[in-house]
C-alpha cells in the first residue's frame, strides 16, 4: 500500500514558471523525503525534512511540512526543461528508514 | 562512491521461467532495500536487509520471490515461475546503517514476462 498521495498527478508548465506539488500522508512520520525520477532511471534524493521542521530549502527547491494536516509541498522555482521528471514523496515507516512512496507527480516543463 | 549497481538492466522472459537479479550497493552501506515499480506508480516496498539479515518482507513478496544478501554485500532477488503480473521495474536501494538518511537507488532492472 502507498502512504503518500501526490497532487496533481500531472503538471505541465512553461520554462521559468514555478511548479508546486503536494503530498498527503496518513500516519505519523519521523521524516518526509522527496525524490525525482527521470524516465527509465532510478530515483534520486532531493531533500529530507524532519517532522519537527516546517520548511527547508535547497537551491531552487523549497519544501514545507505541516504535520497537523499530514501534508507536504515541493516548490520548484524558475523551472527548466531539465526539471521534466516524476517527483515522489516518501514517508518513513519503522525504525530502519523504510520508505513508503506515493504515486508521484509527472512534471513536464516546456521550453 | 560508485553508486548502486543493478544487473541486468533489462530482462525478457517467458511465463513460467525463473529469473534472478543482482544488486551491488554502495560499499559502506549496511541497509539494502528492494522495491518494485509498475508504470505510472511509485515504488512499492518488497524487502529490507540490515547487513545479511532480512528483517522485513512485504505481503507483495509471494513465496515465488526470494531475496538473499550473503555476507552483507551484494543482494540477489529471484522470481520463480514468473507470471505476466511480475512485469515491472525492480529497484534496489541502499543507505548507511545509522540515523535518518536518504536512499541511494540503482537504475533498476526492467522485467518483461511474455
Amino acid at each position: 500500500s502507498q502512504q503518500g498521495e501526490e497532487d496533481p498527478q500531472a503538471l505541465s508548465i512553461q520554462e521559468g514558471e514555478n511548479a508546486t506539488m503536494n503530498c498527503s500522508y496518513k500516519t505519523s512520520i519521523n521524516n518526509l523525503q522527496w525524490y525525482r525520477q527521470n524516465s527509465g532511471r532510478g530515483l534520486v534524493h532531493l531533500i529530507l525534512i524532519r517532522s519537527n521542521e516546517r520548511e527547508k530549502h535547497s537551491g531552487r527547491l523549497r519544501v514545507t511540512l505541516d504535520t497537523s494536516k499530514k501534508s507536504s509541498s515541493l516548490l520548484i522555482t524558475a523551472s527548466r526543461a531539465a526539471d521534466t521528471a516524476s517527483y515522489f514523496c516518501a514517508t518513513d515507516s519503522g525504525g530502519y528508514n523504510k520508505l513508503i512512496f506515493g504515486a508521484g507527480t509527472r512534471l513536464a516543463v516546456h521550453p | 562512491d560508485t553508486g548502486v549497481s543493478q544487473d541486468p538492466r533489462h530482462k525478457i522472459t517467458k511465463r513460467g521461467q525463473n529469473v534472478t537479479f543482482r544488486c551491488d550497493p554502495i560499499s559502506e552501506h549496511n541497509r539494502l532495500y528492494w522495491y518494485r515499480q509498475t508504470l505510472g506508480q511509485g515504488p512499492e516496498f518488497l524487502t529490507y536487509f540490515q547487513n545479511e539479515a532480512q528483517l522485513e518482507k512485504s505481503r507483495l513478496l509471494s513465496d515465488r520471490f526470494s531475496a538473499e544478501r550473503p555476507k552483507g554485500s551484494f543482494s540477489t532477488l529471484e522470481i520463480q515461475r514468473t507470471e505476466q503480473g511480475d512485469s515491472a521495474m525492480y529497484l534496489c536501494a541502499s543507505s548507511p546503517g545509522t540515523g535518518l538518511s536518504p536512499l541511494h537507488f540503482g537504475n533498476g532492472t526492467r522485467l518483461t514476462v511474455t
